[in-house]
């Protein structure tokens, strides 16, 4: 079975830090991976969908890597600022179709 | 991209009682599910709801305890039935635009359960 772990499980940083957060899974057979923000006490919004194929998505201040051999993806958040307070939950999705959650990261940017 | 929405948004309810959670999407859609997030633990798949047939749930999850209706395919309900204590958590409707690619959620239904 998928596992997906996510390191650290929080994080506090002063505004306009380079961020590196961490997604690792145990199988590397898998179909993509999808990165998601959650505000306290809301759904999940899609950052970025990287494809098995692919090595590195971007999406303004956001870059998420893949490497699907070592069962890692990096989220990249770039000059954070106050906004990007939220959990970041990573997804990994099985040749099968289904979805595996990580317990997400916990960020705090602070002024 | 998928326009969702959730109805109620939250909710305090008494054990024993039932909840039914509605979900809207803005578009037709093949693949609606639902699922649940209980507090500091990541998302649980409950069940796949299909449209025009029984909807598929996953171990440890049991229509009697959460009937699913799809009656068409931009809209579907989950019950939460003689809830207890441990139902307490968001429950969250997503779904996919196509099918295996980018996964959209709506804004969850917060339920606490006395």
């Amino acid at each position: 079975k998928q596992e997906v772990t996510q390191i650290p499980a929080a994080l506090s940083v002063p505004e306009g830090e380079n961020l590196v957060l961490n997604c690792s899974f145990t199988d590397s057979a898998i179909y993509n991976l999808q990165w998601f923000r959650q505000d306290p006490g809301k759904g999940l919004t899609s950052l970025l969908l990287i494809q098995s194929s692919q090595r590195e998505q971007t999406s303004g201040r956001l870059n998420a890597s893949l490497d699907k051999s070592s069962g890692r993806s990096t989220l990249y958040i770039a000059a954070s600022q106050p906004g990007d307070s939220a959990t970041y939950l990573c997804a990994v999705r099985s040749t099968l179709g289904r979805l595996y959650f990580g317990r997400g990261t916990q960020l705090t940017v602070w002024p | 991209s998928a326009v969702i929405s959730q109805k109620p948004s939250r909710d305090i309810c008494q054990r024993g009682t039932s909840l039914t959670i509605q979900c809207q999407v803005d578009s037709q859609v093949t693949m609606m599910f639902w699922y649940r997030q209980q507090p500091g633990q990541s998302l649980t798949l409950i069940a796949t709801a299909n449209q025009g047939s029984e909807a598929t749930y996953e171990s440890g999850f049991v229509i009697d305890k959460f009937p699913i209706s799809r009656p068409n395919l931009t809209f579907s309900t989950l019950t939460v039935s003689n809830m207890s204590p441990e139902d307490s958590s968001i429950y969250l409707c997503s779904v996919e635009e196509v099918v295996w690619e980018t996964q959209y959620f709506g804004p969850g239904t917060r339920l606490l359960v006395l």
